[in-house]
């Protein structure tokens, strides 16, 4: 069965510090990862894609990276700003018969930048 | 111009009532789901239509009876309303499912069941 872990559970930081969020999931045979973004009393946004033949994806401030070997995945967001406070989610995709996927979520990252 | 829009946002009712959520996407997307996130922020998985058909059905109560009239709308029926039906549903979209997707998000409905 498939778990997604994300540590830390909370993290608090002055503006402009740069940051590692980590991903971690127990079964390795992934179809993708995503990162979402998900801001209070709103929907997810997805951030980074990286598919399971790819090992990171950039935008912006944002570099997400995947080692499916050692089933990790990490958030890196540079030069943190107050606007980037909000709940990071990690998912992992699964593939099953008839060739389609679901995510599994991890219970997130509560990032808050104060300034 | 919002991609995936689901009502109502807010929804208070009795145990035992009955209850739909809607969802609509104006993305063109060819797949539509239905998360719940409980109390303590987990995101599952419920249901997963592609074109009107249904492709996952994860362990839900069969109280809860998904519809999709159309590719672009997939509603969510509760019967007997429980307590711990308390959470709050997202819907969700894709254009497909290959490993390139990306899943839009609608903005969620907080039920709260009294």
């Amino acid at each position: 069965k498939q778990e997604v872990t994300q540590i830390p559970a909370a993290l608090s930081v002055p503006e402009g510090e740069n940051l590692v969020l980590n991903c971690s999931f127990t079964d390795s045979a992934i179809y993708n990862l995503q990162w979402f973004r998900q801001d209070p009393g709103k929907g997810l946004t997805s951030l980074l894609l990286i598919q399971s033949s790819q090992r990171e994806q950039t935008s912006g401030r944002l570099n997400a990276s995947l080692d499916k070997s050692s089933g990790r995945s990490t958030l890196y967001i540079a030069a943190s700003q107050p606007g980037d406070s909000a709940t990071y989610l990690c998912a992992v995709s699964l593939m099953f018969s008839g060739g389609y996927n679901k995510l599994i979520f991890g219970a997130g990252t509560r990032l808050a930048v104060h300034p | 111009d919002t991609a995936v829009s689901q009502t109502p946002k807010y929804l208070v009712t009795q145990m035992g009532n009955d209850k739909s959520i809607k969802c609509e996407q104006n993305l063109g997307h060819d797949t539509m789901y239905w998360y719940k996130q409980d109390s303590k922020k987990f995101l599952k998985i419920m249901f997963s239509y592609n074109n009107k058909e249904l492709i996952i059905n994860e362990t839900v109560p069969n109280r809860f009876s998904p519809k999709s009239p159309d590719k672009a709308h997939l509603n969510l029926h509760i019967n007997s309303l429980e307590l711990g039906d308390s959470a709050v549903y997202f819907c969700a979209s894709s254009q497909g499912t290959g490993d390139y997707e990306k899943l839009f998000f609608g903005s969620g409905t907080q039920l709260s069941v009294l």
